[in-house]
């Protein structure tokens, strides 16, 4: 069964900082990868996708890279917001057409 | 209007009750997906259908069962309601080329 794990499982930052999340599984067989945004009482928001052909994917202020060998994807957020504080969740896909979903990181930017 | 709607938002019952909860989706996906999600758990795959005669398993599967009604609808049933099952409950849609889930915005189910 795959699994991921997301460190920090909580981050406090300053506003304007540059911040790295990670994201990290254990069967580098995968379909695709995706990180999602959770607001508070909210559903799910998805952000990046990244097919497992893919090193990376930018959308704005938000850079996404995958390293499937050592099992591993990186959510870059740079010049952080305040609006940008919720938690952040990693899912992978195998090719089962199942997703597995880490636990989050909760980020709080700071005015 | 929102692409994936779940009702109710909020549900309180008590042990032993059978409940439903609903999901419905405009979006056209002929895969759809509920979740559960626990604090510190992350979320969990509790059923997943890739069409309406297709219905398959997740992980954790006992205790609910699911009905899918028409290709937009998609409703997951808890026989016999317990404690464990308070829980924050997602439905999803996929494409066919698993390419981005869309998620609605949850039913938080309370089992008293």
């Amino acid at each position: 069964k795959q699994e991921v794990t997301q460190i920090p499982a909580a981050l406090s930052v300053p506003e304007g900082e540059n911040l790295v999340l990670n994201c990290s599984f254990t069967d580098s067989a995968i379909y695709n990868l995706q990180w999602f945004r959770q607001d508070p009482g909210k559903g799910l928001t998805s952000l990046l996708l990244i097919q497992s052909s893919q090193r990376e994917q930018t959308s704005g202020r938000l850079n996404a890279s995958l390293d499937k060998s050592s099992g591993r994807s990186t959510l870059y957020i740079a010049a952080s917001q305040p609006g940008d504080s919720a938690t952040y969740l990693c899912a992978v896909s195998n090719t089962g057409n199942q997703f597995y979903f880490g636990t989050g990181t909760s980020l709080t930017v700071i005015p | 209007d929102a692409d994936v709607t779940q009702t109710p938002r909020n549900r309180i019952t008590k042990t032993g009750k059978r409940i439903m909860l609903e999901c419905s989706q405009t979006k056209g996906h002929d895969r759809m997906y509920w979740y559960r999600q626990d604090p510190g758990l992350g979320l969990q795959l509790i059923y997943y259908s890739f069409d309406v005669k297709d219905i398959n398993k997740g992980e954790i599967s006992d205790g609910y069962s699911v009905s899918r009604q028409a290709q937009a609808k998609f409703s997951l049933s808890l026989e016999s309601a317990i404690p464990n099952q308070t829980a924050l409950y997602f439905c999803a849609t996929s494409d066919p080329n698993q390419e981005t889930q869309y998620f609605g915005p949850g039913t938080r189910l309370l089992v008293l």
